[in-house]
């Protein structure tokens, strides 16, 4: 079954710190991507940041970057330098070759404090 | 990164009347979009993957003759609630894909009274 697993319901991190938002997948399927959306009370879905599964290196925009333990079947987005524009829903993603509809994680709140 | 827009933003209407939400890929051509409804403090769940130029494909549990889509070109792509009741109030947004990303569009939040 495939199936993205996110065990954070929520976090509080202080302004300017790193913050690392975990997320495990579950897939049989040898090619797949992950990824990371952010989602503001505004309700948008903001795409932030895609890990293909045969890609050698970790993706990285910017301040975020993902952190693609193959093995362990994680892909944690690490984000560095909060903002309190930050503060959101983020949720991990997947698809794979043979499904190429997302998968959701049940979403990780961030809260930046000041 | 590629850009999806929904209209309307915002809509209220009476129970029994019928809304339509648009979808467009502003800056690149989709053959497939995506329709999803997202109650609230919950992760999307996806309703029917649209094609352009073909019939939607509905997920189980999802009322085809309740929620009407059309992909009549690459870029635009219409959710239609019919005869919409209060249960139908929610969170309905829109992506569509590009290469291996779906791209989402705002949302769009539907309000029957």
């Amino acid at each position: 079954a495939q199936k993205i697993t996110q065990t954070q319901p929520g976090m509080f991190v202080q302004e300017k710190e790193a913050v690392t938002l975990d997320c495990t997948y579950d897939t049989s399927d040898p090619s797949y991507g992950l990824f990371w959306y952010k989602q503001p009370s505004s309700g948008e879905m903001i795409f932030l940041i895609y890990q293909g599964s045969y890609d050698q290196q970790n993706a990285t925009e910017g301040r975020y970057s993902l952190n693609f333990q193959k093995a362990r079947k994680s892909a944690n987005l690490v984000i560095s330098a909060s903002q309190l524009g930050d503060s959101a829903m983020y949720f991990c993603a997947m698809t794979t070759d043979s499904n190429y509809q997302l998968i959701w994680g049940a979403g990780t709140k961030l809260i930046i404090k000041p | 990164g590629a850009v999806v827009s929904q209209h309307p933003s915002w809509v209220i209407c009476k129970s029994g009347t019928s809304v339509k939400i648009e979808c467009r890929s502003l800056d690149f051509q989709a053959t497939t979009m995506f329709w999803y409804r997202q109650f609230p403090k919950q992760s999307l769940m996806l309703m029917a993957t649209s094609n352009e130029g073909s019939k939607a494909t509905y997920e189980q549990g999802v009322e085809k003759d309740k929620f009407l889509i059309n992909h009549a070109s690459l870029t635009l792509s219409t959710l239609t609630v019919t005869s919409a009741h209060p249960e139908d109030s929610s969170f309905y947004i829109c992506s569509a894909r590009d290469l291996y990303t779906q791209y989402f569009g705002p949302g769009t939040r539907l309000t029957v009274l």
